[in-house]
């Protein structure tokens, strides 16, 4: 079975700008997670999308915001980048079929803010 | 405030012998634990996991430790390999949807684990 894909792998961009990253589960896995990377904070919750629908979301400000279309895949959108924001951007995906969860992470990707 | 602590950015363990890696929490809503390794660059592979109605379970070289009176969980690889050198992360969730799933993971910061031969 194919394990967690994301695109792009690295990706640069500038201040100001805006980036969409993209996550592909596991197939049959239902429930897509995002967390941030950093060498400071480590690795922080974003949000998580179940069936379409934005199910939890962590201490991120506006600015960071996602989606899931109904084949499972996300992306996820940061708006207004600021040098901060440099990254690794991981996903995670579960089969969320009922008690405890495992997730299973992507290879992320990495994003430097210039 | 730091809901996982790692309290061990690091850790080195001769080939052969036992690593012991610690894991404490704050959180008494925490009731899914996980460990996770993780390779520069790359995302963290899944270990092994423990539900907190357990205080043991064992895969392999793995096992983990659940004391949940002291908040604390240790992860034991024995015999510890060269391959094993990477940054352990300790997770934690608290299950919140009446049809399951997982709660956001909260992470600890990691160990470095290295393996001296």
């Amino acid at each position: 079975k194919a394990g967690v894909t994301q695109t792009p792998r690295y990706l640069i961009k500038t201040r100001g700008q805006q980036v969409t990253l993209s996550c592909s589960p596991i197939s049959g896995h239902r429930s897509v997670s995002w967390y941030q990377q950093t060498p400071g904070q480590g690795l922080q919750f974003l949000f998580e999308y179940f069936s379409e629908t934005q199910r939890n979301k962590g201490n991120f400000p506006g600015r960071f915001s996602g989606r899931q279309f109904s084949n499972s895949r996300s992306e996820m959108n940061v708006s207004t980048l600021e040098l901060g924001d440099s990254a690794l951007y991981l996903c995670a995906s579960s089969s969320s079929a009922g008690g405890p969860d495992t997730q299973y992470f992507g290879p992320g990707t990495r994003l430097t803010v210039l | 405030d730091q809901q996982v602590k790692q309290n061990s950015p690091s850790l080195s363990v001769q080939e052969g012998r036992i690593s012991i890696l610690n894991c404490d929490y704050t959180n008494s809503m925490f009731d899914y634990f996980l460990w996770y390794k993780k390779y520069p660059a790359e995302g963290p592979t899944f270990l092994i996991s423990i539900s907190s109605i357990k205080d043991k379970n064992e895969d392999g070289r793995f096992t983990v430790f659940l004391n949940k009176s002291a908040k604390h969980l240790s992860l034991h690889i024995v015999p510890s390999q060269p391959g094993d050198s990477a940054v352990y992360f300790c997770a934690a969730s608290a299950s919140k949807y009446s049809g399951g799933g997982a709660d956001g993971l909260t992470f600890g910061k990691g160990t470095h684990l290295i393996i001296q031969p």
